[in-house]
């Protein structure tokens, strides 16, 4: 079956860092492009970062570039999203979602997300 | 960053009904577009890539239409499960932006 779980999600003060990981199974996670896409409780989907099959391109929302850092280790099967200087504005539930086979770029398979909270 | 404007931000409709979800991009993005449903507590799912190619195992009640700069997802008949809020996404730009999104609520 072809899945993405991600983890690393929690409560964290404002100022401090965090690290999601998405793990990858039932395909060959390698040959894919993957992005990060949060939503704000309540709130609307809100696309994060970008990273290519090999991990040289990479792109960010304005909104968290310079603060995240997105990577990925292709023998692990594994994408991880780097959270630094975090805000109460970063609280959302974070997705991992891979772009299609197709050579289209929509997502076509998502995680179930991992919550990230904010506060103090 | 390309704009997207998705309207309505909800409606109200009964089962059977034929639904209408716009979407208008503030420069054209050829058919470089995404429809999502999304049901509470449940990560997004795509219904329609390329404007208007089906996703596989989507119900063919969904349908989408447009290019350039503005687009269509429709709904022919609803169906109970189709109650959920509706995303478009641009990928035309690598900073993809997504729509405001949709609610479709049971009238």
């Amino acid at each position: 079956e072809v899945q993405l779980v991600e983890s690393g999600g929690g409560l964290v003060q404002p100022g401090g860092s965090l690290r999601l990981s998405c793990a990858a199974s039932g395909f060959t996670f390698s040959s894919y492009e993957m992005n990060w896409v949060r939503q704000a409780p309540g709130k609307g989907l809100e696309w994060v970062s970008y990273i290519s099959s090999s991990g040289s391109t990479i792109y960010y929302a304005d909104s968290v570039k310079g603060r995240f850092t997105i990577s990925r280790d292709n023998a692990k099967n594994s994408l991880y999203l780097q959270m630094n200087s975090l805000r109460a504005e970063d609280t959302a539930v974070y997705y991992c979602a891979r772009v299609a086979p197709s050579g289209d770029d929509a997502f076509d398979i998502w995680g179930q997300g991992t919550m990230v909270t904010v506060s103090s | 960053a390309i704009r997207i404007t998705q309207s309505p931000s909800s409606l109200s409709a009964s089962t059977g009904d034929r639904v209408t979800i716009t979407c208008r991009a503030s420069q054209g993005i050829s058919s470089y577009l995404a429809w999502y449903q999304q049901k509470p507590g449940k990560a997004p799912k795509l219904l329609i890539y390329a404007a208007s190619t089906l996703q596989s195992g989507v119900p063919s009640r969904f349908s989408g239409s447009g290019s350039g700069t503005d687009f269509t997802l429709t709904i022919s008949c609803l169906q109970s499960e189709d109650f959920a809020t509706y995303y478009c996404q641009q990928y035309y730009s690598y900073h993809r932006t997504f729509g405001q999104g949709t609610k479709v609520e049971i009238k």
